[in-house]
């Protein structure tokens, strides 16, 4: 039973370019949430979507930030014209349908903007 | 504002050296508290959820106790692959509960 799947696993992009960080959940699973992680801050949520619905976004940045869980295929989070203070380390998580909350998380993708 | 707080911030352990880590919330109206270890350049891994004041969870050398202001995460004859941060999170008071608030971890190194 696959994990979550991240990809890519580095991203590097300069100042003004677009990122897209794409995320595959677990088999099962139809909840997806974005996390950012930086060293000294921690985890930070982000968004919090199910198949083609955004559940709650209060995290996310108000410009240049958007994500997206279409019905096929994975969730992706998309950042344009990115800046220097994008870069950080970008977990994504997925959770079934039903039951208990327990998020299980990919291995993230790790943005680097020059 | 809802706080998650962990202690210490690191912790340096010989190998079978018992210790524990606490982690400590504001949430008034608890919903859940997780653990979760994270190596580095890893996502986090699930290890235990917690609901009620009292309630243990054991899995290999961890355990895991919760009372109603904080949770507590006891390592027992730690081996050095045990050596991880240790991260605790909770839902907010109200809203979403799927919305977790992360401790910054506490930085475990278990020496051979």
């Amino acid at each position: 039973n696959a994990g979550v799947m991240q990809n890519p696993r580095h991203l590097v992009r300069r100042r003004g370019q677009e990122a897209r960080l794409r995320c595959s959940p677990m088999k099962g699973h139809s909840h997806v949430y974005w996390y950012r992680q930086l060293p000294e801050e921690g985890l930070k949520f982000m968004v919090y979507l199910q198949k083609e619905n955004i559940i709650d976004e209060s995290g996310m940045p108000k410009e240049r930030f958007s994500a997206e869980f279409p019905k096929e295929g994975p969730s992706i989070l998309r950042i344009q014209q990115v800046v220097r203070g994008d870069s950080a380390a970008y977990f994504c998580a997925s959770s079934p349908p039903e039951g208990r909350e327990t998020q299980y998380f990919g291995p993230g993708t790790r943005l680097l903007v020059l | 504002e809802d706080q998650v707080t962990q202690s210490p911030e690191a912790l340096r352990l010989q190998e079978g050296e018992s210790s524990s880590l606490n982690c400590s919330y504001t949430v008034s109206g608890l919903r859940g508290l997780f653990w979760y270890r994270q190596d580095p350049g890893k996502g986090p891994e699930f290890l235990f959820t917690l609901y009620s004041a009292g309630e243990e969870k054991e899995k290999e050398r961890l355990k895991a106790t919760l009372t109603k202001k904080e949770s507590f995460l006891h390592i027992t004859a730690p081996k050095p692959e045990d050596s991880a941060t240790y991260l605790c999170a909770v839902p907010p008071n109200a809203g979403n509960n799927r919305k977790l608030i992360w401790g910054l971890g506490t930085s475990l190194a278990v020496n051979p």
